[in-house]
């Protein structure tokens, strides 16, 4: 059975730093590629970073760029993602989720999501 | 970078209804469209990929079709847990959601 798990969410002031982790299991983690999408409450859904399943290649959106980045760690099957000089924008759950066949095909699978709130 | 916009934001709806949302791209994008539910407090489900691919497990009631620039998501006899929120996505380009459809019971 696949699962993703996310944990590192939490509180943090603006200008903070945070780091996400993403457990996974159930499948060959490193075939896949992996990506971050974010929930503001009450809004809609907002990609935010992918990286491919060799970690070769990575992609962002505009609105992080220089601030968040993706990895993973395929011997430990694990996505990452880091977040520094966080804004109150950045308030959020985020989702990881698995690629179906590649990230063009859409994502199959989807952790509970973990909560970020930047706030002073 | 590609924008998708949604239609409509919100729609009333029947059980036994036929319903169709839409996503237009702000350029061609082929057929990397995929459409997802989500309900309240939960996270998305794929419904649909490339366009018009059924995703395993997925009720054939769902439909989806296009390329290029106008994609449509139908769902045909409306079934009661069906009342969610409906996202497409880009995929060609990086990755875009639209702002989503609420889809209430009339």
């Amino acid at each position: 059975e696949v699962q993703l798990v996310e944990s590192g969410g939490g509180s943090v002031q603006p200008g903070g730093s945070l780091r996400l982790s993403c457990a996974a299991s159930g499948f060959t983690f490193s075939s896949y590629a992996m990506t971050w999408v974010r929930q503001a409450p009450g809004k809609g859904l907002e990609w935010v970073s992918v990286i491919t399943g060799s970690g070769g290649s990575t992609d962002y959106v505009d609105s992080v760029k220089g601030r968040f980045t993706i990895s993973r760690d395929n011997s430990k099957n694990t996505l990452y993602l880091q977040m520094n000089s966080l804004r109150a924008e950045d308030t959020a759950i985020y989702y990881c989720a698995k690629s179906l066949l590649s990230a063009r095909y859409g994502f199959d699978y989807w952790g509970q999501g973990t909560l970020v709130t930047v706030s002073s | 970078d590609i924008q998708m916009t949604q239609s409509p934001s919100s729609l009333s709806a029947s059980v036994g209804d036929r319903v169709t949302i839409t996503c237009r791209a702000s350029q061609s994008i082929s057929s990397y469209v995929n459409w997802y539910q989500q309900k309240p407090g939960k996270a998305p489900n794929l419904l649909i990929y490339a366009a018009s691919s059924l995703q395993s497990g997925v009720p054939s009631r769902f439909s989806g079709s296009g390329s290029g620039t106008d994609f449509t998501l139908t769902i045909s006899n409306l079934q009661p847990e069906d009342f969610a929120t409906y996202y497409c996505q880009q995929s060609h380009t990086a990755h875009t959601f639209g702002q989503g459809t609420k889809l209430h019971i009339k």
